[in-house]
C-alpha cells in the first residue's frame, strides 16, 4: 500500500541553522504531497505542497520539491527560529477523485534553540 | 472560518466503557475525514463523509466504531466496549472536494481508557 517514510527524530538545532527533514514515499501512481505542522498544544497546519513531478511548495521560508525519479519531498529551511519548534509531518494524498485521504509519517520532532 | 472544533478534549474511561466524540467542521466544507493518531505516529485515517454520506471506511475501523455525519453538518465518533489499545488521539479534518487548499484540522480528542 501507500506509504511514507520520514526521518526520524528528534533533530536539535541552534537558531540559523539549516534544516532538512527527509521524507520518500512509496505509491502506485502520482500522489500530491504535504508537509503539515503541529505546535505545541495545535492542531496540524499545512505548511506546503506540491501536487506534481518538480512543483515546488513554499511557505513562511520552507521549501520541499517534488521528486518523482527519488520519490522524496525533502523539507529544507535556511534559517530555523525558535518559533520553529514543532512536529513535522510529510503525507501523501491523491487528490483527483476518491477519498483524498492522506497518508502521513511518523513525523519528525524539531527543537531549535536560542 | 472558526476553524475545526472537537469536544471534549480530553476524555479518560474505563474500559468496556462507551464514548463518544463530536467534530464540528468549517461550516461549507462538505467533507469530513477521521482519523487516529497514537504516541509517537502520524495519524491513520479511519473514516470520511461526503455531506451525510460515509463513503470509506479503513480496515482500522473494527465494529466498535460507528460514526455517523446527520444532515452533513457535525459528526459523531463512537467507540462501544472501549479497551486500552483504544487511547490515542482522535482527529477530525474538513475539506471542500479536490481543494487547493487542502484539510483543515481540528485539536483532536485525547482518549485514555484505563
Amino acid at each position: 500500500g501507500d506509504s511514507v517514510t520520514q526521518m526520524e527524530g528528534p533533530v536539535t538545532l541552534s537558531e540559523e541553522a539549516f534544516l532538512t527533514i527527509n521524507c520518500t514515499y512509496t505509491a502506485t501512481g502520482y500522489p500530491s504531497l504535504f508537509w503539515y505542522v503541529q505546535y505545541p498544544g495545535e492542531g496540524l497546519q499545512l505548511l506546503l505542497k506540491a501536487t506534481k513531478a518538480d512543483d515546488k511548495g513554499s511557505n513562511k521560508g520552507f521549501e520541499a520539491t517534488y521528486r518523482k525519479e527519488t520519490t522524496s519531498f525533502h523539507l529544507e529551511k535556511g534559517s530555523v527560529q525558535v518559533s520553529d519548534s514543532a512536529v513535522y509531518f510529510c503525507a501523501l494524498s491523491f487528490t483527483q477523485g476518491g477519498s483524498e485521504k492522506l497518508v502521513f509519517g511518523k513525523g519528525t520532532k524539531l527543537t531549535v534553540n536560542p | 472560518d472558526t476553524g475545526v472544533s472537537q469536544n471534549p478534549r480530553h476524555k479518560i474511561t474505563k474500559r468496556g466503557q462507551n464514548v463518544t466524540f463530536r467534530c464540528d467542521p468549517i461550516s461549507e466544507h462538505n467533507r469530513l475525514y477521521w482519523y487516529r493518531q497514537t504516541l509517537g505516529q502520524g495519524p491513520e485515517f479511519l473514516t470520511y463523509f461526503q455531506n451525510e454520506a460515509q463513503l470509506e471506511k479503513s480496515r482500522l475501523l473494527s465494529d466498535r466504531f460507528s460514526a455517523e455525519r446527520p444532515k452533513g453538518s457535525f459528526s459523531t465518533l463512537e467507540i462501544q466496549r472501549t479497551e486500552q489499545g483504544d487511547s490515542a488521539m482522535y482527529l477530525c479534518a474538513s475539506s471542500l472536494v479536490s481543494s487547493e487548499k487542502g484539510q483543515y484540522f481540528g485539536p483532536g480528542t485525547r482518549l485514555t481508557v484505563t
